[in-house]
């Protein structure tokens, strides 16, 4: 089955730098790569995602960039903002018979300080 | 908010108890999953409905079952239960955004269990 890889685990910035995550995917029949954002006590909210027949997606400061040949997927965050704080997820779908089922990266703790 | 309900927030129970969380997908969702979240095993796919049938599995115990009804409300059952099913239970649905069939899911704010 699918496996994702989500790198760093840990990631401290400060306010206004940029912050980059990255995300790496095993099954080349995933077409579908959402990012969510979860704080705390809450569900994860999608804030972007990514299909595969495009390269680069952006919503103002938030961009997500996919590589297919590589099989990798990064989240760029610009102007970084202390309510940006808090855990992200990368995760893929495969095409075919999981229909809906979400393959989820570990998490990334974001703080980024005032 | 997502506009996915889950009920109860918390549960707190007993090692071999049986409990049943429920969800309410977004209106004009036809499609629910159940993910369970842990801290050593991240957020887990455990099962997807659609329409009342279920539609995919993932890695869900024989412990647990679930069901979608008419109303397309969906939950969740975990029975003997045990200390290591303490978790986050997040249901998330999918199916329609302003009228436009859409398979983008969207997260309900779960249900913590404790098993004790």
């Amino acid at each position: 089955g699918e496996n994702v890889e989500q790198h760093p685990s840990t990631l401290s910035v400060q306010e206004g730098d940029s912050a980059v995550i990255k995300c790496t995917y095993s099954d080349s029949a995933s077409n579908y790569f959402p990012w969510y954002k979860q704080e705390l006590g809450k569900g994860p909210q999608l804030i972007i995602d990514i299909r595969s027949n495009v390269g680069e997606k952006k919503d103002q400061r938030i961009a997500v960039t996919l590589n297919k040949t590589a099989k990798h997927f990064s989240l760029h965050i610009t102007e970084t903002q202390p309510e940006d704080s808090a855990v992200y997820f990368c995760a893929a779908r495969t095409s075919g018979t999981s229909y809906g089922k979400l393959t989820f990266g570990q998490g990334t703790i974001l703080t980024v300080h005032p | 908010d997502s506009g996915v309900t889950q009920t109860p927030k918390h549960l707190i129970t007993a090692t071999g108890q049986r409990v049943t969380l429920r969800c309410s997908p977004r209106s004009g969702d036809l499609s629910v999953y159940w993910y369970q979240q842990s801290l050593d095993q991240g957020l887990q796919f455990l099962i997807q409905y659609y329409n009342g049938e279920e539609r995919a599995k993932g890695n869900i115990l024989e412990r647990f079952s679930a069901q979608q009804f008419p109303d397309l409300h969906s939950e969740l059952n975990l029975s003997s239960l045990e200390l290591g099913d303490s978790a986050l239970y997040f249901c998330a649905s999918s199916g329609r955004t302003s009228g436009r069939y859409t398979d983008t899911q969207y997260f309900g704010p779960g249900t913590r269990l404790t098993v004790l």
